[in-house]
């Protein structure tokens, strides 16, 4: 079965400190990989994805994501983490022939403190 | 671009009322719509893909009498909550599938909160 997971409820990174948000994936083919930020009480906000090229994608509020296709992992770092970046962070995967269709990770709980 | 709405943003409704809600891609034409159901603190559940001029295909679980999906138009889809209770409260998130340069992928609407009471 296809699958997301995000092995970490919650990551608590002091202010300053680098972070990272663990994604790893079982989906076949050569899938599209995004992440996806929600604040409390918002809707989704788009941070950033892999499609193909560069393994490395930069993205949105200084975030970047590492795609591994050998350990088949998406994993999101920030090199310097600020107290706005708390929120709920969502790891997702499609499979170009599914027509669109997303497979969620369970999100990701990250808390900065100041 | 790829700008989706959602309307309204947030609805209190009483127990056994049918609440609407609109989901429209604003800048660009989608075939394909989503629909998902968000509880506090969990991932996003799909409820249904719902393709314009055709019947909408529910998850597993879904009611389709009770969550009734339209496409009528290539940039609006909507979700009647029938007969509401308590229990249907919860974010109700939309997406269409659109291209980002030559890729297909989701973009998402900002969410409805659904209270009923």
């Amino acid at each position: 079965a296809q699958s997301v997971a995000q092995p970490e409820d919650q990551v608590n990174v002091a202010e300053g400190n680098p972070l990272t948000v663990k994604c790893t994936y079982s989906v076949s083919g050569n899938p599209y990989l995004f992440w996806y930020v929600q604040y409390p009480n918002r809707g989704l906000q788009f941070l950033l994805k892999y499609i193909t090229g560069d393994n490395l994608v930069k993205g949105s509020y200084g975030f970047e994501a590492e795609f591994n296709k050998s350990q088949t992992s998406f994993h999101l770092k920030k090199p310097s983490a600020l107290v706005s970046d708390s929120a709920l962070y969502f790891c997702a995967v499609s499979n170009p022939d599914s027509n669109y269709q997303l497979i969620w990770g369970a999100g990701t709980k990250l808390i900065i403190k100041p | 671009g790829a700008v989706v709405s959602q309307h309204p943003s947030w609805v209190i409704c009483k127990s056994g009322t049918s609440v609407k809600i609109e989901c429209r891609s604003l800048d660009f034409q989608a075939t394909t719509m989503f629909w998902y159901r968000q509880f506090p603190k969990q991932s996003l559940m799909l409820m249904a893909t719902s393709n314009e001029g055709s019947k909408a295909t529910y998850e597993q679980g879904v009611e389709k009498d009770k969550f009734l999906i339209n496409h009528a138009s290539l940039t609006l889809s909507t979700l009647t909550v029938t007969s509401a209770h308590p229990e249907d409260s919860s974010f109700y998130i939309c997406s269409a599938g659109g291209t980002s340069g030559s890729y297909n992928e989701q973009f998402f609407g900002p969410g409805t909160r659904l209270t009923v009471l």
